[in-house]
């Protein structure tokens, strides 16, 4: 596998379930991030990962919870959510060398449709 | 507060016309980064260039070029000869130095008709 995986790349869920989002990067970098990608509406940056601790969180609710257990892989844990969450979920990761901002390479998305 | 804005939202040419795709930006950063995305079908953004502050040259890549002026907050992008397979939404977004948070804009669908 090369590049940024994600799995599953579709999910339906109901409102009272819980999954989670699965993300994987093979290119030996050092940041990882989420975002939420809905019609219409600019790229939201949910959550971002530096050497596997959190340093952002862009005041996403608590249904949403993320998870880093190493500089290649993040997760994303997802229970009682609302259709309005419905979305496509990016992962990106990106060197992180300097204190310059690096090109974020991303994964194909996970298309999440809540019912 | 930094934002992108890409007022065009839908664009279509035909096969072998040239396109620009317009971006403009605002920051209170003197030291900030430029991006462009493509987004196709499929899903996955594809990064196409990354351009700091401090460097107006316009930069060329095969069919591809942009425009960068500071004076105008600008930083479009133009496809020479466009082909089908550049069909996609493309990103502008903007980032400042030391906050690895990307500002995207609403993006711009770009559609070539054979």
């Amino acid at each position: 596998e090369t590049g940024v995986t994600q799995t599953p790349r579709h999910l339906v869920m109901g409102m009272t379930n819980k999954k989670s989002l699965k993300c994987e990067q093979h290119l030996g970098h050092n940041a990882m991030y989420w975002y939420k990608q809905s019609a219409k509406k600019p790229l939201e940056l949910m959550f971002v990962y530096n050497f596997k601790e959190q340093t952002e969180n862009n005041s996403v609710p608590s249904r949403f919870s993320p998870e880093c257990p190493n500089s290649s892989h993040l997760f994303l844990h997802l229970h009682t959510l609302q259709p309005e969450d419905s979305a496509l979920y990016l992962c990106a990761s990106s060197p992180r060398r300097t204190s310059d901002p690096h090109e974020q390479y991303f994964g194909p998305g996970t298309r999440l449709t809540v019912t | 507060a930094q934002k992108v804005t890409q007022a065009q939202t839908e664009i279509s040419v035909v096969e072998k016309e040239d396109v620009t795709l317009d971006c403009v930006y605002e920051t209170r950063d003197t030291t900030y980064y430029l991006f462009w995305y493509k987004q196709p079908p499929s899903g996955e953004l594809v990064f196409l260039i990354r351009r700091n502050s401090f460097d107006e040259q316009n930069e060329i890549s095969g069919r591809y070029s942009w425009n960068f002026q500071k004076s105008t907050s600008s930083f479009n992008f133009t496809i020479t000869a466009s082909q089908v397979v550049d069909s996609a939404v493309y990103f502008c977004a903007l980032s400042n130095f030391g906050n690895e948070k990307l500002t995207f804009g609403t993006g711009t669908r770009l559609t070539i008709i054979p």
